[in-house]
């Protein structure tokens, strides 16, 4: 079946500092989705990508949907302490429809250096 | 728009017994879904609902079910629970076209 693998698994990030992540995928997807979930709570939808090659910016982010429609990436800019939690990824090859076939990372883990 | 709401937020169950879990999605969203997270197996997907016909199950057993009402609102049961269905439980809903999911807060089940 798909498997999308993303990394790192957790990184400390410094007040400041830019921030990169990836997903790449075994096989072609049509939609990544990027989402942050802080402890205790549900993920947030933060940049959602539909066009290979696209570029999108949500304030300090800006995510890519990679040309080879197996990977996208994900960069935070100037990190604030509330940036920490866990960003996951997930994608989808069909076109919007049933959401059985939206596949998740298993997320990055930004925590502050101590 | 009030976001997606889920009740309970917490729920301490015995294993054995069984738990019926509430989810109402976004005003006008007729699509919701549940998802198991869990820290080993990450986000899970369990069924999709829409329009009050199940649209899609993943790869749960059938002590796992669902529902959705005719204003969209939905229900998840699990029977005989086990001590491995402990897991934050999400339900998403996403309007006709499916392109964005949103999530609520999730309920946190805790079997002993």
């Amino acid at each position: 079946g798909q498997q999308l693998n993303q990394s790192p698994q957790s990184m400390f990030i410094q007040e400041g500092e830019d921030v990169s992540m990836n997903c790449t995928s075994s096989s072609i997807f049509n939609t990544w989705l990027w989402y942050k979930q802080d402890p205790g709570e549900g993920p947030v939808l933060l940049i959602a990508l539909y066009k290979a090659g696209e570029l999108t910016s949500n304030g300090r982010l800006t995510a890519q949907f990679g040309i080879t429609r197996k990977d996208s990436f994900l960069n935070i800019s100037a990190s604030i302490p509330s940036d920490v939690g866990i960003y996951f990824c997930a994608g989808r090859g069909g076109y919007g429809g049933s959401q059985g076939n939206l596949i998740f990372g298993k997320g990055t883990k930004l925590s502050v250096k101590p | 728009k009030a976001g997606v709401t889920q009740t309970p937020r917490y729920l301490i169950k015995t294993r054995g017994q069984q738990v019926t879990l509430s989810c109402s999605p976004i005003s006008g969203h007729r699509s919701v879904s549940w998802y198991q997270q869990t820290p080993g197996q990450g986000l899970q997907f369990l069924f999709e609902y829409f329009s009050e016909t199940q649209r899609n199950k993943g790869n749960f057993p059938g002590r796992f079910s669902g529902r959705q009402f005719s204003n969209s609102r939905s229900e998840m049961n699990v029977s005989t629970l086990e001590l491995g269905d402990s897991a934050l439980y999400l339900c998403a809903s996403t309007e006709t076209s499916g392109r964005w999911l949103y999530f609520g807060p999730g309920t946190r089940l805790t079997v002993t």
